[in-house]
């Protein structure tokens, strides 16, 4: 079964609007830790937020913020006021502390965004 | 300066050469880890180095051997590259003082094609 899963292979959102993009995860380990990043055409792989398993509020970096629900496994990213500067591949990645590879980070196949002008 | 570099950034070889691909970071991380990334996929997890001694496998260490030099810097070497190596190389570092988080920050990529 996916570990991760993106289920947008891409998205539009026109400039200055909020975007959501989906993220679902399986685990069985109670403590585990939820992270986005940003990968720009360039190529490079940028972080932008981290929600950790026992965290009580939702994480928020500036725009970005984190819509952590628990109890459905979902981790979505949300990004208000779009800029075109956004478009970009989203990856989410979740990290298991007693997986085979301790403290790897398990990727999705990301979400490929696209601010309209 | 950039704290996690990477070099080659770019780099064709041919099928049989050996390769490698060196990463070097400033930002005095102890951990470090090399993925790679095919087309339309996430990245995979070929090694990782918790310590200048400690080398440990990934998900995808087939083909694939490591050395850890120096706290700073973590190459990775392709004995005998085939193509199905060719894909966007990663190195990255996290702190195992980050707490929980352990954050994972990348440096820029190496683009490799295997002829």
């Amino acid at each position: 079964a996916q570990k991760i899963t993106q289920t947008q292979p891409g998205m539009f959102v026109q400039e200055k609007e909020a975007v959501t993009l989906d993220c679902t995860y399986d685990t069985s380990d109670p403590s585990y830790g939820l992270f986005w990043y940003k990968q720009p055409s360039s190529g490079e792989m940028i972080f932008l937020i981290y929600q950790g398993s026992y965290d009580q509020q939702n994480a928020t970096e500036g725009r970005y913020s984190l819509n952590f629900q628990k109890a459905r496994k979902s981790a979505n990213l949300v990004i208000s006021a779009s800029q075109l500067g956004d478009s970009a591949m989203y990856f989410c990645a979740m990290r298991e502390p007693y997986s085979g590879s301790a403290r790897q980070l398990t990727f999705g196949s990301g979400t490929q965004l696209t601010v309209l002008p | 300066d950039a704290d996690v570099t990477q070099t080659p950034r770019n780099r064709i070889t041919k099928t049989g050469k050996r390769i490698m691909l060196e990463c070097s970071q400033t930002k005095g991380h102890d951990r470090m880890y090399w993925y790679r990334q095919d087309p339309g996929l996430g990245l995979r997890l070929i090694y990782y180095s918790f310590d200048v001694k400690d080398i440990n496998k990934g998900e995808i260490s087939d083909g694939y051997s490591v050395s850890r030099q120096a706290q700073a810097k973590f190459s990775l070497s392709l004995e005998s590259a085939i193509p199905n190596q060719t894909a966007l190389y990663f190195c990255a570092t996290s702190d195992r003082t980050g707490g929980n988080t352990d954050t994972q920050y990348f440096g820029p990529g190496t683009r490799l094609t295997v002829l």
